[in-house]
């Protein structure tokens, strides 16, 4: 079974600069998709990033950007710019590769983002 | 992409009465996936609905406390019956295409 970990059950960062949160996972498949989804207090389930195993290229989407390391199994978000709308809950995810399997999340990180 | 509709959005019930919450896809999907995100917790599976035949559910959860329907391949249904205070939490509603999962709304149950 998959196992995904985040260390981080609260961070903070000042408006403007930079923070990275960290996510570890375990698993045996070669195969397979990361997730960075981001859940404001309004509930809905936002995804954030996306990083597919095969690929080695870090994902980025604009401000935010992936470090994945395979072999390390670590997938740490890094959030340039930090915006007070970047608070939220955010949740790293492993989803297996092929059929529409469900996914396997982390405990969350919490995100603060201090004027 | 998936679009889902999940209804309603919020509730407060009676402790012992049952809830049935709603989710419509815009597309057609073989698998939907019922979460429970405790208060402050990560999302737990409660059990996957596939059209046509029984869902299944994890450890822990049971058909007779969470049954589901799956009518068709746009639609379920989770029913959170014989309510406690314990079943306070937010129930998601989610599908995957292409490897990405898409979430319904959420609804927040609160139970006293």
């Amino acid at each position: 079974a998959q196992t995904v970990t985040q260390s981080q059950p609260e961070m903070s960062v000042q408006e403007a600069e930079t923070v990275t949160l960290s996510c570890t996972y375990d698993t045996s498949e070669s195969d397979y998709y990361l997730f960075w989804y981001k859940q404001p207090p309004s509930r809905q389930m936002i995804l954030v990033i996306r990083q597919e195993a095969y690929k080695q290229q870090n994902a980025t989407e604009n401000r935010f950007s992936v470090n994945f390391q395979k072999a390390a199994k670590s997938f740490s978000l890094k959030i340039s710019d930090s915006q007070l709308g970047d608070a939220a809950m955010y949740f790293c995810a492993y989803g297996g590769s092929g059929s529409a399997r469900q996914l396997t999340f982390g405990s969350g990180t919490q995100l603060t983002v201090l004027p | 992409s998936a679009v889902i509709s999940q209804k309603p959005s919020r509730d407060i019930c009676q402790r012992g009465t049952s809830l049935t919450i709603q989710c419509q896809v815009d597309s057609q999907v073989t698998m939907m996936f019922w979460y429970r995100q405790q208060p402050g917790q990560s999302l737990t599976l409660i059990a996957t609905a596939n059209q046509g035949s029984e869902a299944t559910y994890e450890s822990g959860f049971v058909i007779d406390k969470f049954p589901i329907s799956r009518p068709n391949l746009t639609f379920s249904t989770l029913t959170v019956s014989n309510m406690s205070p314990e079943d306070s939490s937010i129930y998601l509603c989610s599908v995957v295409s292409f490897g990405e999962a898409f979430f319904g709304q959420g609804t927040r149950l609160t139970v006293v």
